[in-house]
Protein backbone atom coordinates (compact mmCIF):
# COMPACT_ATOMS: atom_id res chain seq x y z
CA UNK A 1 0.00 0.00 0.00
CA UNK A 2 1.25 3.33 -0.65
CA UNK A 3 1.77 5.80 1.84
CA UNK A 4 4.44 7.84 4.06
CA UNK A 5 6.66 6.44 6.23
CA UNK A 6 8.24 8.31 9.67
CA UNK A 7 11.00 7.03 11.96
CA UNK A 8 11.78 6.29 14.36
CA UNK A 9 8.48 6.66 16.07
CA UNK A 10 10.11 8.05 19.33
CA UNK A 11 13.30 9.94 19.64
CA UNK A 12 15.58 11.36 22.21
CA UNK A 13 18.30 14.06 21.91
CA UNK A 14 21.18 14.82 24.14
CA UNK A 15 22.30 18.25 24.83
CA UNK A 16 24.44 19.59 21.55
CA UNK A 17 23.81 16.51 19.66
CA UNK A 18 21.93 16.63 15.99
CA UNK A 19 19.10 14.28 15.25
CA UNK A 20 18.00 13.49 12.19
CA UNK A 21 14.00 12.34 11.43
CA UNK A 22 13.55 10.08 8.28
CA UNK A 23 10.30 10.56 5.91
CA UNK A 24 9.58 7.85 2.75
CA UNK A 25 6.66 8.12 0.65
CA UNK A 26 6.23 5.91 -2.27
CA UNK A 27 3.16 7.62 -3.65
CA UNK A 28 4.92 9.36 -6.04
CA UNK A 29 3.81 13.04 -4.73
CA UNK A 30 5.70 15.95 -5.73
CA UNK A 31 5.85 18.19 -3.12
CA UNK A 32 7.27 17.32 0.80
CA UNK A 33 6.73 18.90 4.01
CA UNK A 34 8.24 19.08 7.80
CA UNK A 35 5.50 20.29 10.28
CA UNK A 36 6.11 20.33 14.03
CA UNK A 37 3.27 20.05 16.59
CA UNK A 38 3.01 21.37 20.01
CA UNK A 39 0.62 20.92 22.42
CA UNK A 40 -2.52 22.93 22.40
CA UNK A 41 -1.37 24.41 18.96
CA UNK A 42 -1.97 23.69 15.47
CA UNK A 43 0.61 22.37 13.25
CA UNK A 44 3.45 24.63 12.49
CA UNK A 45 5.26 24.35 8.96
CA UNK A 46 9.50 23.91 9.17
CA UNK A 47 10.21 23.15 5.94
CA UNK A 48 8.43 21.79 2.25
CA UNK A 49 9.82 21.06 -1.01
CA UNK A 50 8.35 20.32 -4.14
CA UNK A 51 10.71 19.22 -6.23
CA UNK A 52 14.07 17.44 -6.08
CA UNK A 53 17.28 19.11 -4.95
CA UNK A 54 15.14 22.35 -3.66
CA UNK A 55 13.28 23.12 -0.75
CA UNK A 56 11.90 26.60 1.19
CA UNK A 57 11.85 27.62 4.85
CA UNK A 58 8.42 27.83 6.65
CA UNK A 59 7.66 29.33 9.50
CA UNK A 60 9.88 27.96 12.00
CA UNK A 61 13.00 26.72 10.12
CA UNK A 62 15.53 28.00 12.57
CA UNK A 63 17.51 24.90 14.30
CA UNK A 64 16.30 22.77 11.58
CA UNK A 65 17.84 21.47 8.24
CA UNK A 66 16.55 19.59 5.88
CA UNK A 67 17.51 17.68 2.07
CA UNK A 68 15.75 16.78 -0.95
CA UNK A 69 18.47 13.93 -3.16
CA UNK A 70 15.39 12.03 -4.04
CA UNK A 71 11.64 12.42 -4.96
CA UNK A 72 10.99 9.87 -2.25
CA UNK A 73 12.83 11.07 0.89
CA UNK A 74 12.70 14.41 2.59
CA UNK A 75 14.80 13.76 5.96
CA UNK A 76 15.04 16.47 8.98
CA UNK A 77 17.97 16.85 10.80
CA UNK A 78 17.32 19.04 13.86
CA UNK A 79 20.30 20.73 15.26
CA UNK A 80 22.04 21.59 18.23
CA UNK A 81 20.70 25.24 17.71
CA UNK A 82 17.18 24.23 17.96
CA UNK A 83 16.55 24.79 21.98
CA UNK A 84 13.90 23.91 22.39
CA UNK A 85 12.99 20.50 20.62
CA UNK A 86 10.59 18.54 22.34
CA UNK A 87 7.39 18.06 20.22
CA UNK A 88 5.51 15.68 18.05
CA UNK A 89 6.85 16.03 14.12
CA UNK A 90 4.77 15.30 11.60
CA UNK A 91 6.07 14.45 7.75
CA UNK A 92 3.40 15.31 4.62
CA UNK A 93 3.60 15.00 1.13
CA UNK A 94 1.07 15.95 -1.70
CA UNK A 95 0.11 15.39 -4.99
CA UNK A 96 1.45 17.96 -7.62
CA UNK A 97 2.32 21.57 -6.38
CA UNK A 98 -0.89 23.74 -6.84
CA UNK A 99 -1.75 23.50 -2.97
CA UNK A 100 -5.56 22.42 -3.93
CA UNK A 101 -5.16 18.47 -3.75
CA UNK A 102 -4.64 17.54 0.26
CA UNK A 103 -1.97 16.38 1.92
CA UNK A 104 -1.24 13.28 3.15
CA UNK A 105 0.62 12.38 6.04
CA UNK A 106 2.84 9.95 7.89
CA UNK A 107 2.33 8.84 11.91
CA UNK A 108 5.08 11.03 13.30
CA UNK A 109 7.70 11.39 15.43
CA UNK A 110 8.01 12.20 18.62
CA UNK A 111 11.33 13.93 20.05
CA UNK A 112 12.55 14.24 23.54
CA UNK A 113 15.42 15.63 25.07
CA UNK A 114 17.20 12.96 27.58
CA UNK B 1 -0.91 36.64 6.00
CA UNK B 2 -3.74 34.48 6.12
CA UNK B 3 -4.66 33.33 9.60
CA UNK B 4 -7.00 30.31 10.73
CA UNK B 5 -9.21 30.72 13.80
CA UNK B 6 -10.90 27.65 15.59
CA UNK B 7 -12.32 29.30 19.17
CA UNK B 8 -13.68 26.10 20.47
CA UNK B 9 -11.15 24.54 22.10
CA UNK B 10 -13.23 21.40 23.17
CA UNK B 11 -16.50 20.51 22.12
CA UNK B 12 -19.01 17.66 23.43
CA UNK B 13 -21.73 15.66 21.74
CA UNK B 14 -23.53 12.35 22.42
CA UNK B 15 -23.36 9.38 20.61
CA UNK B 16 -25.87 9.66 17.65
CA UNK B 17 -26.25 13.54 17.81
CA UNK B 18 -24.73 16.25 15.87
CA UNK B 19 -22.46 18.88 16.48
CA UNK B 20 -20.79 22.05 14.65
CA UNK B 21 -17.25 22.88 14.74
CA UNK B 22 -16.31 26.52 13.85
CA UNK B 23 -13.60 27.88 11.95
CA UNK B 24 -12.99 31.26 10.39
CA UNK B 25 -10.45 31.92 8.24
CA UNK B 26 -8.97 35.68 6.64
CA UNK B 27 -7.67 36.04 2.94
CA UNK B 28 -8.35 38.64 0.95
CA UNK B 29 -8.26 36.42 -2.04
CA UNK B 30 -11.21 35.29 -4.18
CA UNK B 31 -10.04 31.43 -4.54
CA UNK B 32 -8.78 29.55 -2.03
CA UNK B 33 -9.18 26.34 -0.47
CA UNK B 34 -10.51 24.86 2.62
CA UNK B 35 -9.87 20.97 4.58
CA UNK B 36 -11.03 19.54 7.55
CA UNK B 37 -8.43 17.13 8.89
CA UNK B 38 -8.61 14.66 11.90
CA UNK B 39 -6.10 13.88 14.56
CA UNK B 40 -6.95 11.16 16.63
CA UNK B 41 -5.40 9.44 19.64
CA UNK B 42 -2.58 7.75 17.21
CA UNK B 43 -1.32 11.11 15.80
CA UNK B 44 -2.04 10.57 12.62
CA UNK B 45 -3.46 13.35 10.57
CA UNK B 46 -6.49 12.24 8.05
CA UNK B 47 -8.29 14.31 5.62
CA UNK B 48 -11.85 14.62 6.58
CA UNK B 49 -13.49 17.41 3.65
CA UNK B 50 -12.01 20.05 1.50
CA UNK B 51 -14.14 22.79 0.09
CA UNK B 52 -12.92 24.97 -2.71
CA UNK B 53 -14.08 28.38 -2.29
CA UNK B 54 -15.33 29.26 -5.88
CA UNK B 55 -18.08 26.25 -5.27
CA UNK B 56 -21.42 27.14 -4.08
CA UNK B 57 -22.74 24.01 -2.90
CA UNK B 58 -21.19 23.24 0.50
CA UNK B 59 -19.00 20.11 0.39
CA UNK B 60 -20.44 16.55 1.92
CA UNK B 61 -18.25 12.99 2.51
CA UNK B 62 -21.08 10.62 4.58
CA UNK B 63 -21.99 11.81 7.88
CA UNK B 64 -19.47 15.34 7.41
CA UNK B 65 -20.66 18.27 5.93
CA UNK B 66 -19.30 21.59 5.99
CA UNK B 67 -21.49 25.12 6.14
CA UNK B 68 -19.15 27.66 4.40
CA UNK B 69 -19.95 30.96 4.03
CA UNK B 70 -17.47 32.82 2.11
CA UNK B 71 -18.97 36.18 2.64
CA UNK B 72 -18.36 35.81 6.20
CA UNK B 73 -15.25 33.67 5.62
CA UNK B 74 -16.86 30.60 7.60
CA UNK B 75 -15.90 26.84 7.26
CA UNK B 76 -17.68 25.05 10.09
CA UNK B 77 -17.66 21.12 9.97
CA UNK B 78 -20.92 19.74 11.18
CA UNK B 79 -21.12 16.03 12.27
CA UNK B 80 -23.85 13.61 11.87
CA UNK B 81 -24.77 10.60 14.24
CA UNK B 82 -21.99 11.19 15.82
CA UNK B 83 -19.94 7.92 17.10
CA UNK B 84 -17.27 6.61 19.43
CA UNK B 85 -14.34 6.66 16.60
CA UNK B 86 -15.47 10.46 15.87
CA UNK B 87 -13.54 11.55 18.80
CA UNK B 88 -10.53 13.49 18.05
CA UNK B 89 -8.80 17.11 17.26
CA UNK B 90 -10.26 18.48 14.40
CA UNK B 91 -8.24 21.20 12.70
CA UNK B 92 -9.35 23.49 9.89
CA UNK B 93 -6.32 24.53 7.26
CA UNK B 94 -6.47 26.73 4.32
CA UNK B 95 -3.43 27.48 1.98
CA UNK B 96 -2.58 30.70 1.49
CA UNK B 97 -2.43 32.12 -2.14
CA UNK B 98 0.37 34.31 -2.09
CA UNK B 99 2.28 31.08 -1.38
CA UNK B 100 1.04 29.78 -4.70
CA UNK B 101 -0.98 27.61 -1.78
CA UNK B 102 2.02 25.80 -1.36
CA UNK B 103 1.88 26.55 2.55
CA UNK B 104 -1.12 24.88 4.63
CA UNK B 105 -2.21 27.15 7.70
CA UNK B 106 -3.34 25.35 10.15
CA UNK B 107 -6.04 26.13 12.93
CA UNK B 108 -4.85 25.44 16.73
CA UNK B 109 -7.44 23.35 16.86
CA UNK B 110 -11.21 21.58 18.41
CA UNK B 111 -10.99 18.47 20.53
CA UNK B 112 -14.05 16.43 20.29
CA UNK B 113 -15.54 14.50 22.76
CA UNK B 114 -17.96 11.64 22.37
CA UNK B 115 -20.00 9.97 25.08
CA UNK B 116 -22.17 6.66 24.51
Amino acid sequence: DGGITQSPKYLFRKEGQNVTLSCEQNLNHDAMYWYRQDPGQGLRLIYYSQIVNDFQKGDIAEGYSVSREKKESFPLTVTSAQKNPTAFYLCASMYGTLGNQPQHFGDGTRLSIL
Amino acid sequence: AQTVTQSQPEMSVQEAETVTLSCTYDTSESDYYLFWYKQPPSRQMILVIRQEAYKQQNATENRFSVNFQKAAKSFSLKISDSQLGDAAMYFCASPPMNTGFQKLVFGTGTRLLVSP
